[in-house]
């Protein structure tokens, strides 16, 4: 079965810093990898996501995430933080094609505060 | 025009009690999800329906009991309520099992 760690509970950092969450997974086969954001009291929402071809994957706010087979790592980084972007940041991980009873694996989830 | 719903958003209740959560995707996906989030943000896949048949059931307490009447309407069932039952309780949709799920805002349970 996968599993994804994410190594880094909180990560605290300054406006305008960059920022690099760390995100690790395990499987035997392919998967696909995404990253989703949880602001304060909301549901999760799609940040980007990883299925196939470039390794690189951007989102529309700055953020990108380089999927790296050989170091089986999805990192997610924005070169310049703001505010608003204090939230929990999950990495997860399903392998594709398996069944509909495939499940989406979470890491445990990094906590990003961004101060002045 | 909200993508997934659910309702109540809040929810305090006694120990013992039973309750139901509803949710609904208005995005015309077939597979919908349960997932508990506890208070670590720890978040945990409960149950999915594809095409309103149960095809994932986690080692979940059967006081647990998801309900699909149609493919856009997933409500979950609690009976006899316990403290540890305390949680935030998402729906999430996708057009199939392997792809983006998008995320209720979550109802947050309260027992007492």
């Amino acid at each position: 079965a996968q599993s994804v760690t994410q190594l880094d509970s909180q990560v605290p950092v300054f406006e305008e810093a960059p920022v690099e969450l760390r995100c690790n997974y395990s499987s035997s086969v392919s998967v696909y990898l995404f990253w989703y954001v949880q602001y304060p009291n909301q549901g999760l929402q799609l940040l980007l996501k990883y299925l196939s071809g470039s390794t690189l994957v951007e989102s529309i706010n700055g953020f990108e995430a380089e999927f790296n087979k050989s170091q089986t790592s999805f990192h997610l980084r924005k070169p310049s933080v703001h505010i608003s972007d204090t939230a929990e940041y999950f990495c997860a991980v399903i392998v594709p094609y398996t069944g509909t009873a495939s499940k989406l694996t979470f890491g445990t989830g990094t906590r990003l505060q961004v101060t002045l | 025009d909200t993508a997934v719903s659910q309702t109540p958003k809040y929810l305090v209740t006694q120990m013992g009690n039973d309750k139901s959560i509803k949710c609904e995707q208005n995005l015309g996906h077939d597979t919908m999800y349960w997932y508990k989030q506890d208070s670590k943000k720890f978040l945990k896949i409960m149950f999915s329906y594809n095409n309103k048949e149960l095809i994932i059931n986690e080692t979940v307490p059967n006081r647990f009991s998801p309900k699909s009447p149609d493919k856009a309407h997933l409500n979950l069932h609690i009976n006899s309520l316990e403290l540890g039952d305390s949680a935030v309780y998402f729906c999430a949709s996708a057009t199939g099992p392997y792809y983006e799920q998008y995320f209720g805002p979550g109802t947050r349970l309260t027992v007492t």
